[in-house]
């Protein structure tokens, strides 16, 4: 079966670091994908890792580790709008996701 | 944006009747999601589409069927509507493969009476 778990909700302050982490336990692997979800709206694409190691895209950061089944999103500069929930999700080789449950950020002032 | 849409975006409907959601989309991509979301559950695959006709079942797909006739168009089908399935449904598209991440469309908010 597929097994993805983040943690439910986090805080963080506007300014800082947050870590958002997932771990994951499927039956094949083709792709971690990390997508942003606001209330009452489309999860859109955030990044994407198939190798180990960390992608940057500006604010945003992503890292995997297949030996691990592990990954996490790393948000810098936190703004109230990144204020969402964050959707871990893992391909597998017939192109199906498999999402955990998300994790909800709120960011305070 | 990626060109899908759903429709309807909102339905209120009967418990027993059938009810059918309609996904769109203009990029010609190969393969079709449907999508349910509920509070604590994330969101789950129903079905999946790789193709004109050819379709799979998903992790819950029990109580919904799905046609694909077109490359554009994926129907979802609640035979028999259930207030379990009161949910909101996501469509979703993917060309496969590599760094092809999926697109959502806005999704369609489904109550059960």
């Amino acid at each position: 079966g597929q097994n993805i778990d983040q943690p439910t909700e986090m805080t963080a302050t506007e300014g800082a670091i947050v870590q958002i982490n997932c771990t994951y336990q499927t039956s094949g692997f083709n792709g971690l994908f990390w997508y942003q979800q606001h209330a009452g709206e489309a999860p859109t694409f955030l990044s994407y890792n198939v190798l180990d190691g960390l992608e940057e895209k500006g604010r945003f950061s992503s890292f995997l580790s297949r030996s691990k089944g592990y990954s996490y999103l790393l948000l810098k500069e936190l703004q109230m709008k990144d204020s969402a929930s964050y959707l871990c999700a893992v391909r597998d080789p017939s192109n199906q996701f498999y999402f955990g449950t998300g994790t909800s950020l709120t960011v305070i002032p | 944006d990626a060109g899908i849409t759903q429709s309807p975006r909102h339905k209120v409907t009967e418990t027993g009747t059938p009810v059918t959601l309609r996904c769109h989309q203009t990029e010609n991509h190969r393969y079709m999601y449907w999508y349910r979301q509920d509070p604590g559950h994330g969101l789950r695959l129903i079905h999946y589409s790789y193709g004109v006709k050819d379709t799979d079942k998903g992790e819950v797909s029990d109580g919904y069927s799905v046609s694909r006739s077109k490359t554009e168009d994926f129907l979802l089908t609640l035979e028999s509507a259930t207030s379990s399935q009161t949910s909101v449904y996501f469509c979703a598209i993917s060309s496969g493969g590599g760094y092809n991440e999926q697109f959502f469309g806005p999704g369609t908010r489904l109550t059960v009476l």
